[in-house]
């Protein structure tokens, strides 16, 4: 399987400042279609995952211009330029391109 | 209003199978597949299968060798899945999630809570 690895585990961020956040696979994610299926997620406290970003770097509807992310390969990042108290929640990077469909252990972010 | 509902909470003993069921609302359920994750406690997600609603293909995960089964019910929009043999690791929240085309998942459900107990 293709193991995405998040670091860091957690971040406790002061309102406004930025936050990044990164995830490695252990698998090239390009496919032949030329797409790279690398999404990322919020799981706010008590709720559902929510799609944030999909195929890198495309910001899914509703999501603030705050909310940015890049990377190619095997290496990519998320991030947030002034973290609101919205924000907080585990925010999980998943791959789509190789089955099975996997997702990084998570990065805790929270208010300080 | 588009949404996902799932089934409510189950108890099961070790050894038994779970059905949960999945009701597409606000859209046209055809168009879009259905995807089934789960988190059990202190894990990460982990993606067991999916459906293509149009067609009836399926995918699942080879790590749960063979114990899904994923089928659709075009005419009550909804989507099911079995997973048998259940041990004490298969207690997790279990959710339902759509396809938005992209292999990325846009909607999903409430989440069911599975607890395996003797």
């Amino acid at each position: 399987d293709t193991v995405l690895t998040q670091t860091p585990l957690s971040l406790s961020v002061t309102p406004g400042q930025p936050a990044s956040i990164s995830c490695k696979s252990s698998q090239s994610l390009p496919q032949s279609d030329g797409k790279t299926y690398l999404h990322w997620y919020l799981q706010k406290p008590g709720q559902s995952p929510q799609l944030l970003i999909y195929e890198v770097s495309s910001r899914f509807f509703g999501v603030p211009d705050r909310f940015s992310a890049s990377g190619s390969g095997t290496d990519f990042t998320l991030k947030i330029s002034r973290v609101e108290a919205e924000d907080v929640g585990v925010y999980y990077c998943m791959q789509a391109t190789h089955v099975p469909h996997t997702f990084g252990g998570g990065t805790k972010v929270d208010i300080k | 209003q588009v949404q996902l509902v799932q089934s409510g909470a189950e108890v099961k003993k070790p050894g038994a199978s779970v059905k949960l069921s999945c009701k597409a609302s606000g859209y046209t359920f055809t168009n879009f597949g259905i995807h089934w994750v789960r988190q059990a406690p202190g894990q990460r997600l982990e993606w067991m299968g999916w459906i293509n609603t149009g067609s009836g293909n399926t995918g699942s995960s080879q790590n749960f060798q063979g114990r899904v089964t994923i089928v659709r019910d075009t005419s009550a929009s909804t989507v099911h899945m079995e997973l048998s043999s259940l041990t004490s690791e298969d207690t997790a929240v279990y959710y339902c999630a759509r396809d938005r085309g992209f292999r990325a998942y846009d909607l999903w459900g409430q989440g069911t809570m599975v607890i395996i107990s003797p």
